[in-house]
């Protein structure tokens, strides 16, 4: 059964700062894997979506990267703005499965 | 660019009673799926639609659930008889033609459910 975990659970920096976000995940045979942000009581926006044969995908100030075999992405955030507070999670679609399994999620403050 | 809009925003309803979610997915979208949240816990999947089937649910989408597609455009969720456990945040999601491989999924703003 596929659990996907991310740390840290919080985080918080001043603005401007570069930051990582982890996610791990237990069962390695992932189709896709994708980024969302979710702010508070509101729906989840799609970030970035790495396919299982990707090594990283980059949006603006934002790059995930992939390591399929080690269970690990990072969701890389440059230059932190306080419009980036929000809480970002991680979700693995299994091979042969069309369910997302999501981990908790890192819950970002940046402070100006 | 294409969005999945969900109706209500919010409803409250009263233990035993039957609720309606309703969602409109992206219109070239091919996979239907549902999705809660309680407060402070995961996102969980309840239920994916393909072809005006479920092609695959959880433990949680019992008997009291179902989906339908009844028009071509509009996309729901009942829930028979609530109860104060159903109380979350509902999640309509679609995705395109590669079974999300391709194009991710698209996810609606939710529907926050009150059973009181």
């Amino acid at each position: 059964k596929q659990e996907v975990t991310q740390i840290p659970a919080a985080l918080s920096v001043p603005e401007g700062e570069n930051l990582v976000l982890n996610c791990s995940f237990t069962d390695s045979a992932i189709y896709n894997l994708q980024w969302f942000r979710q702010d508070p009581g509101k729906g989840l926006t799609s970030l970035l979506l790495i396919q299982s044969s990707q090594r990283e995908q980059t949006s603006g100030r934002l790059n995930a990267s992939l390591d399929k075999s080690s269970g690990r992405s990072t969701l890389y955030i440059a230059a932190s703005q306080p419009g980036d507070s929000a809480t970002y999670l991680c979700a693995v679609m299994n091979t042969g499965f069309q369910k997302l399994v999501f981990g908790t999620g890192t819950r970002l403050l940046v402070s100006p | 660019e294409p969005e999945v809009t969900q109706t209500p925003s919010h409803q409250v309803t009263q233990m035993g009673q039957e609720v309606i979610l309703r969602c409109v997915p992206i219109s070239n979208h091919l996979y239907f799926y549902w999705y809660r949240q309680i407060l402070g816990q995961k996102v969980e999947f309840l239920v994916s639609f393909y072809n005006n089937e479920i092609s695959e649910k959880s433990e949680i989408f019992d008997d009291q659930f179902s989906v339908e597609r009844p028009d071509g455009s509009n996309f729901t969720l009942k829930i028979r008889s609530t109860k104060l456990e159903d109380s979350a945040m509902y999640f309509c999601a679609s995705s395109g033609t590669g079974k999300g491989a391709n194009y991710g999924y698209t996810f609606g703003s939710g529907t926050r459910l009150t059973v009181v």
